[in-house]
């Protein structure tokens, strides 16, 4: 079985432009959630997805959106990118969302994006 | 509000000697604790979970923690280091909300390197 899908796996852009990053979740698996890991810092919460809707939004600017398409996969979108936005991007996918009691959070790869 | 302290940002052992990665959580409610292994250019990799069960959780690896509520930690242990073992290690604490919704917090990060 195919893990958690992230692309692409690196990509450098200029201050002020914006950027896509998507994530494929694990077959059968219908949340997402997005985490920014800056560098030498451990990951922060940035979005949950779940059967389309978000669940959660973490304490990050408008300039960050994201969304979740019928087959599950998800877009995380960031707009007018500052240096402060180089880091990795994190999507993790669960069964339902709420498997927090078992962990069930599957962490793709990551997204290496660089600023500028 | 949950919140996860790591304390050491680097710590360093011979190979053969005990690993002890240590972890101290802030929760209002009884908390659900993970430890997360990263190796170089990677995702994120669960490597034990603390659900309310039993207080000595064994994960993957040899690597094994102790919940103590008395003293709020859940330290990472494994009696003998591995080459292999060398990678940033994160501890978490889950935040469940309503249903279909959840996330992690993590720590700082610890990064464990192993002499020959």
């Amino acid at each position: 079985d195919a893990g958690v899908t992230q692309s692409p796996t690196h990509l450098i852009k200029t201050r002020g432009q914006q950027v896509t990053l998507r994530c494929s979740p694990i077959s059968g698996h219908k949340s997402v959630s997005w985490y920014q890991q800056v560098l030498g810092q451990g990951p922060q919460f940035i979005f949950q997805y779940y059967e389309k809707e978000e669940r959660g939004r973490g304490n990050f600017p408008d300039r960050f959106s994201a969304r979740q398409f019928p087959n599950y996969s998800s877009e995380l979108n960031v707009n007018a990118l500052l240096l402060g936005d180089s880091a990795l991007y994190l999507c993790a996918s669960s069964l339902e969302g709420r498997e927090w009691s078992a962990g069930g959070y599957t962490f793709g790869s990551g997204t290496r994006l660089t600023v500028v | 509000a949950q919140s996860v302290t790591q304390l050491g940002s680097h710590v360093s052992v011979s190979e053969g000697a005990l690993v002890l990665l240590r972890c101290n959580y802030s929760s209002s409610v009884p908390p659900y604790l993970f430890w997360y292994v990263q190796y170089p250019n990677q995702g994120l990799q669960l490597l034990l979970k603390y659900t309310s069960a039993a207080t000595l959780v064994k994960g993957i690896n040899g690597f094994e923690a102790e919940f103590k509520k008395s003293e709020t930690s859940f330290h990472l242990t494994k009696p003998s280091a591995h080459m292999r073992d060398a990678a940033e290690y994160f501890c978490a604490v889950s935040v469940h909300g309503s249903s279909n919704t959840g996330k992690l917090i993590f720590g700082q990060g610890t990064t464990l390197q192993v002499k020959p």
